[in-house]
């Protein structure tokens, strides 16, 4: 079965670097989610779409945007990297009130 | 607000102990509880789930019964192996959160570890 896919595995920037990081959804999940998971830490939700529209909005730096596109894959853009930034970066999706799944996530190391 | 508490870790077992990893959590109406595993290395995994009162989630000999009573959702194995080791994260859904999705409540997760 189609798993959530996220690119890249693994990222290195600097600091001050932008990085874009992309999610594609299981096929026909209305509902996209992201999280940030620091070492040794649960995870953070950072930002939701449902239907391409921002449903919800976490602890997500303003540093950081992102959107859901009309193939409903979305990216979460992060600018001016901080090494806080370090961190897993997990994209979930769900169809409506269904549980969610998670992709493998992105590891973005800013040193 | 809605929250979820876990039991900390680090919990080291031999292999064919029994397990248990605490869950409790607090929400406004009849949340879904769930337990993700974190392998080392690896991305989150839907474990087991329970979405209404009394309701018993069970996968790969875990099981976790949803007590509304308690508030509780206790992971439990009966004989744990070298290959469960891996850190266990409680989560909740609140279907009275607002709008069309629900995102998931976090436990601060439990490491465990077990020794052949």
């Amino acid at each position: 079965a189609a798993g959530v896919i996220q690119s890249p595995r693994h990222l290195i920037k600097e600091k001050r670097e932008t990085a874009t990081l992309k999610c594609y959804p299981i096929p026909r999940h209305d509902t996209v989610y992201w999280y940030q998971q620091g070492p040794g830490q649960d995870p953070q939700f950072l930002i939701s779409f449902y239907e391409k529209m921002q449903s919800d909005k976490g602890s997500i730096p303003d540093r950081f945007s992102a959107q859901q596109f009309s193939d409903y894959h979305s990216e979460l853009n992060m600018s001016s990297l901080e090494l806080g930034d370090s961190a897993l970066y997990f994209c979930a999706s769900s169809l409506r009130d269904t549980e969610a799944f998670f992709g493998q996530g992105t590891r973005l190391t800013v040193v | 607000g809605d929250s979820v508490t876990q039991m900390e870790g680090p919990v080291t077992l031999s292999e064919e102990a029994f397990l248990t990893i605490n869950c409790t959590y607090t929400a406004t109406g009849y949340p879904s509880l769930f337990w993700y595993v974190q392998y080392p290395g690896e991305g989150l995994q839907l474990l087991l789930k329970a979405t209404k009162a009394d309701d018993k989630g069970s996968n790969k000999g875990f099981e976790a019964t949803y007590r509304k009573e308690t508030t509780s959702f206790h992971l439990e194995k009966g004989s744990v192996q070298v290959s469960d080791s891996a850190v266990y994260f409680c989560a909740l859904s609140d279907p009275f959160q607002a709008g069309n999705n629900r995102k998931l409540i976090w436990g601060l997760g439990t490491s465990l570890g077990v020794n052949p």
